[in-house]
């Protein structure tokens, strides 16, 4: 399994945009990577998921360079109710033992 | 759908004591995982299915034991409370797929042991 490497913590303020950069040396070929969000006394929630080059859904984008050695979720313009951990996971999806989580990152947004 | 769905929410044991921590799914996802999270840390998988009578041990097995004897439940088993179990439990399902890596957890349920 692909270990992962992103900040423990970052601060930012209402309205900025927030890039989280995730680091995974060894990643495999049919390997995903796939950010959760976790708010306090609640399970983790499913953000993105992304194999190559940049996606994009309702609430972020990720990018991943041609390499796949890291990764970038980028949130715009955060508000307070974005303050939480961010996980960033890499795995097989054809694997149940998949979702290895590490330490995450705690984002606190700011007024 | 009511997606994941995990009782009791809160739990004390005495040491000793066993207990069942229960998971139920109504997605029909084949895949289910039971997660420990101790405060300020990641998860860590405790087991795992790949479906109804098939389990296998996470990173950290010793001291649980699961079943799967359905497609929705996946009960998760204390054999004998320690307080090195306390802790939130989390279970979580996902669907079987190759490209889709999105999982659903539960609300978490909270044990102590003392």
């Amino acid at each position: 399994l692909a270990k992962t490497t992103q900040p423990i913590s970052m601060d930012s303020y209402e309205g900025q945009e927030v890039n989280i950069t995730c680091s995974h040396n060894n990643i495999a070929t049919n390997d995903y990577i796939t950010w959760y969000q976790q708010f306090p006394s609640q399970g983790p929630r499913f953000i993105i998921q992304g194999y190559k080059t940049k996606v994009t859904n309702e609430v972020a984008s990720l990018f991943i360079p041609a390499d796949r050695k890291s990764s970038t979720l980028s949130l715009p313009r955060v508000s307070l109710s974005d303050t939480a951990v961010y996980y960033c996971l890499v795995g097989d999806p054809g694997s149940a033992r998949q979702l290895t989580f590490g330490s995450g990152t705690q984002l606190t947004v700011l007024p | 759908n009511a997606g994941v769905t995990q009782t009791p929410k809160f739990q004390v044991l005495k040491t000793g004591q066993s207990m069942t921590l229960q998971c139920a799914q109504d997605m029909n996802h084949e895949y289910m995982s039971w997660y420990r999270q101790d405060p300020g840390m990641g998860l860590r998988l405790i087991h795992y299915s790949v479906g109804a009578g098939i389990t296998d041990q996470g990173e950290v097995p010793n001291g649980y034991n699961v079943s799967r004897s359905t497609t929705e439940d996946f009960p998760l088993r204390l054999l004998s409370a320690a307080p090195s179990q306390t802790s939130v439990y989390f279970c979580a399902s996902r669907r079987t797929s190759i490209l889709n890596t999105e999982a659903f957890f539960g609300q978490g349920t909270r044990l102590t042991v003392v």
